[in-house]
């Protein structure tokens, strides 16, 4: 079963823009953490948030989190056309390090 | 260094019958999982390795999927007979579980087609 649903499913941004994605989900987690996929490179790992964490940054890339609400944020700051990927988040809840992914969010960043 | 490979990149094959795919993990990373994703769907843990030993199975279909990990090195995933619904890519990914880095690295997967 799916554990984190991302929204938007997909967003359409002009190069130089910022783009937002969320991630709910259900249950209590130890970590989440954020992948890319586009054809190209396979997928990625961008980012881990532990669940006693808030926020944390990498380059242009923003995550936060709110263990209350159980939802989490993907910024993608000054974004470029390499940045066309699918964005998923992926919870960890147990001691396994099973990942839970979400279905993902088509971000496409016009030139 | 180099990363995850899985071969073979892609296969069509007919329902009911037979199919494996092999994966080779980075060097000295003990844990190894593979992933199914169908299209326009996030990766579904399929099977989770440390070395050896099955951490995970739960969803993993036994009646018809198979896995193995012989000398904690490369594994295959075996699925016999296909159905239609094994239609997806196949995820190969492996993590080194120490220091604290959760990272897991994903190879470029297997495409398979089941007509």
């Amino acid at each position: 079963s799916q554990q984190g649903e991302e929204d938007p499913q997909a967003l359409s941004i002009q190069e130089g823009e910022n783009a937002t994605m969320n991630c709910s989900y259900k249950t209590s987690i130890n970590n989440l953490q954020w992948y890319r996929q586009n054809s190209g490179r396979g997928l990625v790992h961008l980012i881990l948030i532990r669940s006693n964490e808030r926020e944390k940054h990498s380059g242009r890339l923003r995550v936060t989190l709110d263990t209350s609400k159980k939802s989490s944020s993907l910024l993608i700051t000054a974004s470029r056309a390499a940045d066309t990927a699918s964005y998923f988040c992926a919870t960890r809840g147990g001691s396994n390090y099973k990942l839970t992914f979400g279905k993902g969010t088509l971000l496409t960043v016009n030139p | 260094e180099a990363g995850v490979a899985q071969s073979p990149r892609y296969k069509i094959i007919e329902k009911r019958q037979s199919v494996a795919f092999w994966c080779n993990p980075i060097s000295g990373h003990a844990t190894l999982y593979w992933y199914q994703q169908i299209l326009g769907q996030g990766p579904k843990l399929l099977i989770q390795f440390q070395n050896n030993g099955v951490v995970d199975d739960s969803q993993l279909p036994k009646d018809r999927f198979s896995a193995e990990r012989l000398k904690g090195v490369d594994s295959t995933l075996k699925i016999q007979p296909a159905k239609l619904e094994d239609s997806a890519v196949y995820l190969c990914a492996s993590s080194f579980l120490a220091g604290g880095s959760e990272t897991q690295y994903f190879g470029p997967g297997t495409r398979l087609l089941v007509l």
